[in-house]
């Protein structure tokens, strides 16, 4: 059971670059996120997705794209990226995020995203 | 506006020593409230939750108290040890249009031998 799986750990790219950054559960977990740590920070939601078929927007939405055409994956990507989009990228699931009957998120060990 | 605070940013503490994280949070509606611990180089790995329809909840060697009555939440560690030097992360989940888990800022807990 490898839990959330995120690829790849380190990432280098020129501004104006685009990039896909993998995100792959094997819990058949129905919620599914992407947040953005920065440094002495806390984590900001990008974008979330409650099941295949359906993402919507987070607190940082501007400059990513997601799609989640399965359940297991929850690719994010970047269109043309800046160097503000520097930061260390998780992705997480959970097995529920309905009200009254929520189950914590589990995390990926991130990917580390340098944009130059 | 909607937001997780903590008191303090680091904390240091005697090895063996009882460790208290605050957490301040605004929105009254959050009903779901998670402490995460992350260590360096790793991804926030969930610790204990608790409800609102409770005011406490033990783990092993962790303890998390709830006071809605003025939006506080703490984390007390137990017998403090090095393996528990990490930064740890209050949320709360926010129902609404956008439903979301928010997060602090982080306390980085130190240990002293």
């Amino acid at each position: 059971n490898a839990g959330v799986t995120q690829t790849p750990k380190f990432q280098v790219l020129k501004t104006g670059q685009s990039m896909t950054l993998q995100c792959a559960q094997d819990m058949n977990h129905e919620y599914m996120s992407w947040y953005r740590q920065d440094p002495g920070m806390g984590l900001r939601l990008i974008h979330y997705s409650v099941g295949a078929g359906i993402t919507d927007q987070g607190e940082v939405p501007n400059g990513y794209n997601v799609s989640r055409s399965t359940t297991e994956d929850f690719p994010l990507r970047l269109l043309s990226a800046a160097p503000s989009q520097t930061s260390v990228y998780f992705c997480a699931s959970s097995y529920s995020f309905l009200r009254g009957n929520n189950s914590p998120l589990h995390f990926g060990n991130g990917t580390r995203l340098t944009v130059t | 506006g909607e937001s997780v605070g903590l008191h303090l940013p680091t904390l240091s503490v005697q090895e063996g020593d009882n460790s208290i994280i605050n957490c301040a949070y605004s929105n009254s509606a959050s009903d779901y409230f998670i402490w995460y611990k992350q260590e360096s180089g790793k991804g926030p790995q969930f610790i204990i939750d608790i409800r609102s329809n409770m005011d406490k909840r033990q783990g092993q060697r962790v303890t998390v108290l709830l006071n809605k009555t003025v939006k506080h939440l703490s984390l007390q560690i137990a017998a403090t040890q090095p393996g528990d030097s990490a930064v740890y992360f209050c949320a709360e989940t926010i129902y609404s249009s956008a439903s979301k888990i928010i997060f602090g800022s982080g306390t980085r807990l130190s240990i002293r031998p």
